[in-house]
């Protein structure tokens, strides 16, 4: 079965600063996506970025970034310019054909002005 | 991306009793899911509602317990019954508007219930 670990249960970051968050995943499958969403304390899960396991190039969405390293089967989120509408848990997610969409445990970001 | 309306966002409730929740999207979508998060966890898969058929529930959870409908594309009911202090939970449902692998996910801003 497949596992989605995430072994900070809590990070703090200074206001524009840059964060990453980390997360590992065993799979023996070589077609899968992999996701970060955020869950901030209205509670609705907000997807933040997407990555293709095929896409050798780390996906991009503004001050969001990953570094998806398939190999080591590791997927961090680096936040860059922390904003204090950053704060929120986040949750790494696998998913690959036939398979339910698995979460990591989460990462509690936590943002000081 | 979908708008999903989930209703109510947050109950308390009496030992005992059930809860429905529902779940309305704006467009027609082929999966829909329903999750458990308890306090400060992770997101856990109750199951799937399947459109004419019976819902598909992971290890762990019966159909007895929470009762699933999806009448149409756009709609599903989640029911927890005989419900005691540690069914208290958020409950999310979600939405894939197709089967190609890697679909996103879609959430509802979820329901808070309380048990007493």
């Amino acid at each position: 079965a497949q596992t989605v670990t995430q072994s900070q249960p809590e990070m703090s970051v200074q206001e524009a600063e840059t964060v990453t968050l980390s997360c590992t995943y065993d799979t023996s499958e070589s077609d899968y996506y992999l996701f970060w969403y955020k869950q901030p304390p209205s509670r609705q899960m907000i997807l933040v970025i997407r990555q293709e396991a095929y896409k050798q190039q780390n996906a991009t969405e503004n001050r969001f970034s990953v570094n998806f390293q398939k190999a080591a089967k590791s997927f961090s989120l680096k936040i860059s310019d922390s904003q204090l509408g950053d704060a929120a848990m986040y949750f790494c997610a696998y998913h690959a054909s036939g398979s339910r969409l698995t979460f990591g445990e989460g990462t509690q970001l936590t943002v000081n002005p | 991306s979908a708008v999903i309306s989930q209703k109510p966002s947050r109950d308390i409730c009496q030992r005992g009793t059930s809860l429905t929740i529902q779940c309305q999207v704006d467009s027609q979508v082929t999966m829909m899911f329903w999750y458990r998060q308890q306090p400060g966890q992770s997101l856990t898969l109750i199951a799937t509602a399947n459109q004419g058929s019976e819902a598909t529930y992971e290890s762990g959870f019966v159909i007895d317990k929470f009762p699933i409908s999806r009448p149409n594309l756009t709609f599903s009911t989640l029911t927890v019954s005989n419900m005691s202090p540690e069914d208290s939970s958020i409950y999310l449902c979600s939405v894939e508007g197709g089967q190609r692998v890697g679909n996103i996910q879609y959430f509802g801003a979820g329901t808070r219930l309380s048990v007493l």
